[in-house]
């Protein structure tokens, strides 16, 4: 089976432009979640989606928006892109059965970002 | 007492050697300790997890130890080879029903012949 995969792979911006990057979950899973790792950090959590509702939001700006597809597929935006937001851009997925986690998460390779 | 703190920063290990990462958390709510292993340029692979009912847990040369009082939990990583060499990361998440993560601020493990 396929796991988790992003796409772009690399992304390259100048800062206040838009981007949307776009993450397909392993097939059953229908949980989603998006994290941005900046070089030599943790992943930050950013948001989660299950069923095409947001679970959960970690403490970014509004300029960071996401949503989920009937497919389970899901796209993350960012608006007005300034320097800070330059990191890997992870997505992944969880399989889920009425709204209890049943394994842990699983990651795709990620997006890496580059604002200039 | 959302963070989860990670050490050492870096670790250099011989061939052979025992590679160990431990991690420590405030939050009690926290329900599955799960370790990551990332390779440069992708994404953070499951390693070995954890729940709190157990204080050990074993998968091949991989050993996750948790000790409940001290809201602490390590990585051994028996007969390090050189393959090893990779960035650890130890995540724990809030008991109630999401995916939200909370990463440790990641170890880099460097295993030399």
């Amino acid at each position: 089976d396929a796991g988790v995969t992003q796409s772009p792979t690399h992304l390259i911006k100048t800062r206040g432009q838009h981007v949307t990057l776009r993450c397909s979950p392993i097939s059953g899973h229908k949980s989603v979640s998006w994290y941005q790792q900046v070089l030599g950090q943790g992943p930050q959590f950013i948001f989660q989606y299950y069923e095409k509702e947001e679970r959960g939001r970690g403490n970014f700006p509004d300029r960071f928006s996401a949503r989920q597809f009937p497919n389970y597929s899901s796209e993350l935006n960012v608006n007005a892109l300034l320097l800070g937001d330059s990191a890997l851009y992870l997505c992944a997925s969880s399989y889920v059965v009425g709204g209890a986690r049943q394994e842990t998460q699983y990651f795709g390779p990620g997006t890496r970002l580059l604002v200039l | 007492q959302q963070q989860v703190k990670q050490s050492p920063q870096s670790l250099i290990v011989q061939k052979g050697g025992i590679s160990i990462i431990n991690c420590a958390y405030e939050n009690t709510a926290f329900d599955y300790f799960p370790w990551y292993q990332q390779f440069p340029g992708k994404g953070p692979a499951l390693l070995i997890a954890i729940r709190p009912d157990v204080s050990e847990k074993k998968e091949g040369r991989f050993t996750i130890s948790f000790n409940k009082s001290a809201k602490q939990f390590s990585l051994h990583i028996m007969d390090s080879q050189p393959g090893d060499s990779a960035t650890y990361f130890c995540a724990a998440t809030p008991s109630y029903n999401t995916d939200k993560l909370i990463f440790g601020t990641g170890t880099r493990l460097q295993v030399f012949p």
